[in-house]
This record gives structure tokens, C-alpha cells and sequence, in this order.
């Protein structure tokens, strides 16, 4: 069983849906990553969290430490939100990250 | 600030031949990383620096090497390539000194061996 887990792997949601991506892992952390990767594309960071809930624009990331689990939500889903979504765990008092596999997303207009 | 830069962007490469993948940052950071990024697979690091002059294996080490000869600088030499190193290679940073470690990455080199 991998460390870190990612549902679902594919998803494919119309232009205006809500959209949830799940993140549970199995060691412990400091922080987890949320990264977004564009087709052909360099990986970019969204959020990076420790506790609680963090929001920019239209997306939004949690994290419970106790239950192990993140999720990210696109509100209103866009097109352009079309991409591989990927969570990365920073393995306690460690600089090691360990990464999902990634949920590729596709918004249909 | 540039971040993280990576060169080439692309590169076919035959068997048994040799490149040196490019990566610079200028966050003036001490930890430098690099990933493989395989279909369906997570990242996986090759290997990592904890600052000029100090390198370390990764998780996939086999048929790489690295240097880091400054602190900006952090080249991965693929010797003798094979198939099995048909990948998209990432390079990353970060400033650790405890405390949690955030990796900033770049573009991105997508290889090909034939």
C-alpha cells in the first residue's frame, strides 16, 4: 500500500461543478503539498498547509492531522482547471517528500 | 526571481549515449532535488543535495550522477543512457533548516532514449 493515496485517479466533471479531490496518508507529517501539473506542463504549487483550511480564488484545501486525510475543491469549475492534481506529503522532522500519483481532472466545457 | 530553471526542455537521446540535464534556482536555497516522473507513477527522487559540495542517493539512483559544485547549481549526468530512463526529470529546491520544507520545482526535462 502506497504512503499517500489519491482519489480518484480520473475524473471528468462539466464546466460549473463543484469538484473534490482526495489525500490520505499513512506517515507522519509537518505539511502537505498541493501541486497542479498542466499537460506537458512544469509542476506548480497551489497550497502548502499544515492545519486547517487555506483559499485562493476558487480553490480551496483542507487538512485534518488527526484523520490523515486533505482534500482540494474547485468551486465552479472551469476548463482551465483541467490538469493532474497531485498531493505530496513532508515526512516529519524530514526534508523527504512523498508524493501521490495524482488525480487528473478534465472539465468539460 | 527566475525560480527554478531547467535545460532543455526536451532531448531524444540514443542508447548508450550521454547528456548532462541542467538545473539552476536563485532563492539561494539549500536543498536541491532531483525527481523522475513516470506514467502513473508518483515522483520518485534520484538524488538530492543538502548544500555545495554534499550530494546524496535517492530512492532511483541507479545509472545517475550529480554534483553541486555552488549553491545555485545542481547538474544530473545520465552516462550510458537506456530505455529505462525514458522519463520526465524535475528539478526542485528548497530552503530547509527544520521546521517544514516547502520545494519549489522547474519546468521540467522530458527525456527520450531509442
Amino acid at each position: 500500500k502506497n504512503e499517500v493515496e489519491q482519489s480518484p485517479q480520473n475524473l471528468t466533471a462539466q464546466e460549473g461543478e463543484f469538484i473534490t479531490i482526495n489525500c490520505s496518508y499513512s506517515v507522519g507529517i509537518s505539511a502537505l503539498h498541493w501541486l497542479q501539473q498542466h499537460p506537458g506542463g512544469g509542476i506548480v504549487s497551489l497550497f502548502m498547509l499544515s492545519s486547517g483550511k487555506k483559499k485562493h480564488g476558487r480553490l480551496i484545501a483542507t487538512i485534518n492531522i488527526q484523520e490523515k486525510h486533505s482534500s482540494l475543491h474547485i468551486t465552479a469549475s472551469h476548463p482551465r482547471d483541467s490538469a493532474v492534481y497531485i498531493c505530496a506529503v513532508v515526512v516529519s522532522g524530514t526534508y523527504k517528500y512523498i508524493f501521490g500519483t495524482g488525480t487528473r481532472l478534465k472539465v468539460l466545457a | 526571481n527566475a525560480g527554478v530553471t531547467q535545460t532543455p526542455k526536451f532531448r531524444i537521446l540514443k542508447i548508450g549515449q550521454s547528456m548532462t540535464l541542467q538545473c539552476t534556482q536563485d532563492m539561494n536555497h539549500n536543498y536541491m532535488y532531483w525527481y523522475r516522473q513516470d506514467p502513473g507513477m508518483g515522483l520518485k527522487l534520484i538524488y538530492y543535495s543538502v548544500g555545495a559540495g554534499i550530494t546524496d542517493k535517492g530512492e532511483v539512483p541507479n545509472g545517475y550522477n550529480v554534483s553541486r559544485s555552488t549553491t545555485e547549481d545542481f547538474p544530473l549526468r545520465l552516462e550510458l543512457a537506456a530505455p529505462s530512463q525514458t522519463s520526465v526529470y524535475f528539478c526542485a529546491s528548497s530552503y530547509w533548516a527544520g521546521g517544514y520544507n516547502e520545494q519549489f520545482f522547474g519546468p521540467g526535462t522530458r527525456l527520450t532514449v531509442l
